[in-house]
């Protein structure tokens, strides 16, 4: 049930551009988007509710692909700012509630 | 504004005893959550509740107990602490339902002896 991030882990130098998938083999509603930096609570970043739909948050983007069940965030002309893990989650709908089941991260790490 | 707040921020137990760790929101955000954070497993769910009476487990729920008897408070119980138990929880909130965006309080960090 728990969303499948790739890569696990991705190491840039400042100024070069990465992109983070997250799929599911269940059907998606919904996919969040988080970053989480060490020793602190992850921080939201957006949420993407249409299919194919595509939001930015400064120079983070993200799409999502209801069809193959995607969703991929787009990090360009990364800064040293960027670095940390990333989390996607998917909402998983039960019954009359929905809840939110994140991935296993993906750990970015920007150099000078 | 306060936002998530969880206590104690650390906590060593040992093995059978019991505790609580609080989680309070002052956004009155009707959706909360209870999260577990270990090494190489990202975020987990262990109980969530979409508003006060009302709780539903997730992913890993044993050992665990919830209540929600106002929309502010979201305390999550361990009945008998274990070794395995050890691990970073994350209290979270949201607005309505999961299809909001999430405010994380600022984790406890539980050791079990």
């Amino acid at each position: 049930q728990q969303p499948v991030q790739s890569p696990q882990a991705v190491i840039l130098r400042e100024g070069e551009d990465a992109v983070i998938n997250c799929s599911s083999s269940k059907a998606l509603y919904s996919v969040h988007w988080y970053r989480q930096k060490h020793g602190e609570a992850p921080v939201f970043l957006m949420i993407l509710l249409k299919g194919g739909e595509q939001k930015g948050h400064e120079k983070i983007s993200a799409s999502f692909n209801e069809k193959k069940q995607q969703s991929s965030l787009y990090l360009t002309a990364s800064q040293l700012s960027y670095s940390g893990t990333y989390f996607c989650g998917t909402v998983v709908y039960g019954g009359a509630t929905n809840k939110l089941i994140f991935g296993t991260g993906t750990l970015l790490a920007v150099q000078p | 504004n306060a936002g998530v707040t969880q206590t104690p921020k650390f906590q060593v137990l040992k093995t059978g005893q019991s505790m609580t760790l609080q989680c309070a929101q002052d956004m009155n955000h009707e959706y909360m959550s209870w999260y577990r954070q270990d090494p190489g497993m990202g975020l987990r769910l262990i109980h969530y509740s979409v508003g006060a009476g009302i709780t539903d487990q997730g992913e890993v729920p044993n050992g665990y107990n919830v209540s929600r008897s106002t929309t502010e408070d979201f305390p999550l119980r361990l009945l008998s602490a274990a070794p395995s138990q050890t691990s970073v929880y994350f209290c979270a909130s949201s607005f309505y339902s999961a299809n909001y965006g999430y405010t994380f309080g600022s984790g406890t960090r539980l050791t079990v002896v």
